[in-house]
């Protein structure tokens, strides 16, 4: 089946630091993905839509400065968290459209955590 | 935008029992319905979905109903075990760009 990877699986960080994390389809080709994220014991919620060669989409309260989105290639996209803070540790999570038949596949996620 | 509200948010059934858990949406104009598993510290994976042209879709012990016009849908498991044990999500969507809006979750636990 369609795999996405994402890297790293987990990060620690010190606080005012910047963390870069890539979600990327392995056997297909995705021009649309999603990130989100999600505190412990909660939902998962919608970051932003990155597509590809054009600016991220994001949702209402998301700040576009803080947490920027690259989607460079058809099989990448990346989630930059600057200057992270403790508030920022969050287990982020990608999804990635397959553009030829329209289905959704979920990275394994990346555990944050800004000391 | 949309509002996903999920019911139960913790359920626990014995083995063997079914498990029902709801969710009722906001937007008439969503159209695409899944739910997802998810283990601690894992992935959502997908178990089951359904389109807004179908009322109803089972797959072996999971099955999934729509009411359209109520705005809710459900999953039912029958013959729970304790693999099924995990956190569930619903999660709405519409066009077809996979937008997904989840519920609040329910973590199911199936006792021995």
């Amino acid at each position: 089946g369609a795999v996405v990877s994402q890297h790293p699986s987990w990060v620690i960080c010190k606080s005012g630091t910047s963390v870069k994390i890539e979600c990327r389809s392995l056997d297909f080709q995705a021009t649309t993905m999603f990130w989100y994220r999600q505190f412990p014991k909660q939902s998962l919620m919608l970051m932003a839509t990155s597509n590809e060669g054009s600016k991220a989409t994001y949702e209402q309260g998301v700040e576009k400065d803080k947490f920027l989105i690259n989607h460079a290639s058809l099989t990448l996209s990346t989630l930059t968290v600057t200057s992270a803070h403790p508030e920022d540790s969050s287990f982020y999570i990608c999804s990635a459209r397959r553009t030829s038949t329209g289905e959704l596949f979920f990275g394994e996620g990346s555990r944050l955590t800004v000391l | 935008g949309e509002n996903v509200e999920q019911h139960p948010s913790t359920l626990s059934v014995q083995e063997g029992d079914s498990a029902v858990i709801k969710c009722t949406y906001s937007d008439s104009a969503s159209n695409y319905f899944p739910w997802y598993k998810q283990e601690l510290g894992k992935r959502p994976q997908l178990i089951i979905d359904i389109r807004s042209n179908v009322g109803e879709k089972k797959d072996q012990r999971i099955a999934v109903t729509l009411n359209k016009t109520a705005k809710h849908f459900s999953l039912h498991i029958t013959e729970t075990q304790p693999e099924d044990s995990a956190v569930y999500f619903c999660a709405v969507g519409a066009g077809g760009g996979n937008k997904l809006t989840f519920g609040t979750g329910t973590q199911l636990k199936v006792e021995l």
